[in-house]
């Protein structure tokens, strides 16, 4: 079946620190890979996403890149702020299948 | 603007007495769905439907109705509500009706139940 895995939380970081939020995946097909951000109180928002091997995607500063052959899609960003506290989601989604496929989440908290 | 309304946002209920938590979105998608968020589990789909009167079952549909009567509207239904409903849920909606690569998850804020 299909699965995402994502590294524990919560990540306590000090402004201006380096990010990575690992994230693996098994899949059964050719998915395509998302993060999703969830800020205190609101609903989960698209961060970034890749739809193919070797792709990139980006936003904000965020960075994450396909990679089939370690089957990984982690998360970085070079310089972390206050306002980029939240909830981090890892997810895949397998061309027509009805749902995506969810991490379990990683809380950054990121300090002054 | 763009968005996914539930509501309420937050309820706290009694076990056995029924509940409806509403979604509604303004951008004439075809493809809503439900989930639950539990800490440690992340998100896990409930019920999805794909257009009005089409409505199938996600990973963990027991103990939840739903229906699809208007293009808009999505509304949870909880006929009696236990304890181990207690969750946050989130609806969602997708201009296509399948997901593919291309196409992402509008989610509204979040509806946190707690069931007593």
């Amino acid at each position: 079946g299909n699965s995402v895995t994502q590294m524990e939380g919560p990540v306590t970081l000090s402004e201006e620190a380096f990010l990575t939020i690992n994230c693996t995946y098994t899949a059964t097909g050719y998915p395509s890979l998302f993060w999703y951000v969830q800020y205190p109180g609101e609903g989960l928002q698209l961060l970034l996403k890749a739809t193919k091997a070797d792709d990139k995607g980006s936003n904000k500063g965020f960075e994450a890149t396909y990679r089939k052959e370690t089957t990984s899609f982690h998360l970085e960003k070079g310089s972390v702020q206050v306002s980029d506290s939240a909830v981090y989601f890892c997810a895949l989604g397998i061309t027509g299948r009805r749902a995506l496929t969810f991490g379990s989440g990683t809380r950054l908290q990121v300090q002054p | 603007e763009a968005q996914v309304t539930q509501n309420p946002r937050y309820l706290i209920t009694v076990t056995g007495k029924k509940l409806t938590v509403t979604c509604s979105q303004n951008m004439n998608h075809e493809y809503m769905s439900w989930y639950r968020q539990d800490p440690g589990l992340g998100l896990r789909q409930i019920y999805y439907s794909m257009n009005v009167e089409v409505t199938d079952k996600g990973d963990v549909p027991e103990g939840y109705k739903v229906s699809r009567k208007e293009k808009r509207n999505f509304p949870l239904i909880l006929e009696s509500p236990s304890p181990n409903q207690t969750s946050l849920y989130f609806c969602a909606s997708s201009h296509d009706r399948v997901l593919s690569g291309a196409n992402v998850l509008t989610f509204g804020a979040g509806s946190r139940l707690t069931v007593l």
